[in-house]
């Protein structure tokens, strides 16, 4: 059964300081990771996709094949990055995605 | 336009009652989806459609019924729910080809079953 698990439900770091978000996956053939950001009384939004290798507000994940990791990662945390993130995977196409169960993010001042 | 609306915001009805959400988008794209998300849970997959076309229904009980008159909408009938349907009602679209394409998420609509 495909799979994307994220360990910590709640993570709370000092402003300043860096920040991972944990995700590993489980899926049959070469899925299409995404990370999702839910701030809050907004919608769910697109934050990266791994095939473009791309930083966006200062975040960037690095797909490991060999670990089926897809890990969230910034350097500097900001008051604006508290959040829910989920990390979802998909089969690619018209495929639906399978989220993780989201890491709530708080930014502490 | 690059966004989903999704009508109505709210809707709370009973559960003898007929209802409908409605979800919109104007990007082109041809695969659109309804997922459910019960509070501080993920969002589930329930119905996507792929130009037009039903393609994937995972199990979701018959007192549900998409639709999708034409590429740019997408409805999702209600009838004879049960208390424990309450939730957020999210549609989402994607161009539907081609890799790592994104999907694209409305508001979602708050559902409350007397």
């Amino acid at each position: 059964a495909q799979r994307v698990t994220q360990p910590e439900k709640l993570l709370s770091v000092f402003k300043g300081a860096p920040v991972e978000l944990k995700c590993n996956y489980s899926y049959s053939g070469s899925p299409e990771l995404f990370w999702y950001v839910q701030y809050s009384r907004q919608r769910l939004q697109l934050l990266l996709r791994h095939i473009s290798r791309e930083s966006i507000k200062g975040f960037t994940a690095d797909l490991n094949k060999g670990e089926t990791s897809f890990h969230l990662k910034k350097p500097f945390a900001q008051e604006e990055d508290s959040a829910m993130y989920y990390c979802a995977a998909s089969g690619g196409g018209a495929d639906g995605l399978t989220f993780g169960k989201g890491t709530h993010l708080i930014i502490q001042p | 336009d690059t966004e989903v609306t999704q009508t109505p915001k709210h809707l709370v009805m009973g559960m003898t009652n007929k209802k409908s959400l409605k979800c919109e988008q104007h990007m082109g794209h041809r695969a659109m989806y309804w997922y459910k998300q019960k509070a501080k849970k993920p969002p589930e997959l329930m119905f996507v459609y792929s130009y037009e076309k039903l393609s994937i229904n995972e199990s979701v009980p018959s007192r549900f019924s998409p639709e999708c008159p034409n590429s740019s909408l997408l409805n999702l009938h209600l009838h004879a729910l049960q208390p424990e349907d309450s939730a957020l009602y999210l549609c989402a679209s994607s161009q539907g080809w081609g890799i790592n394409q994104p999907q694209h998420f409305g508001d979602g609509t708050r559902l409350s079953i007397l």
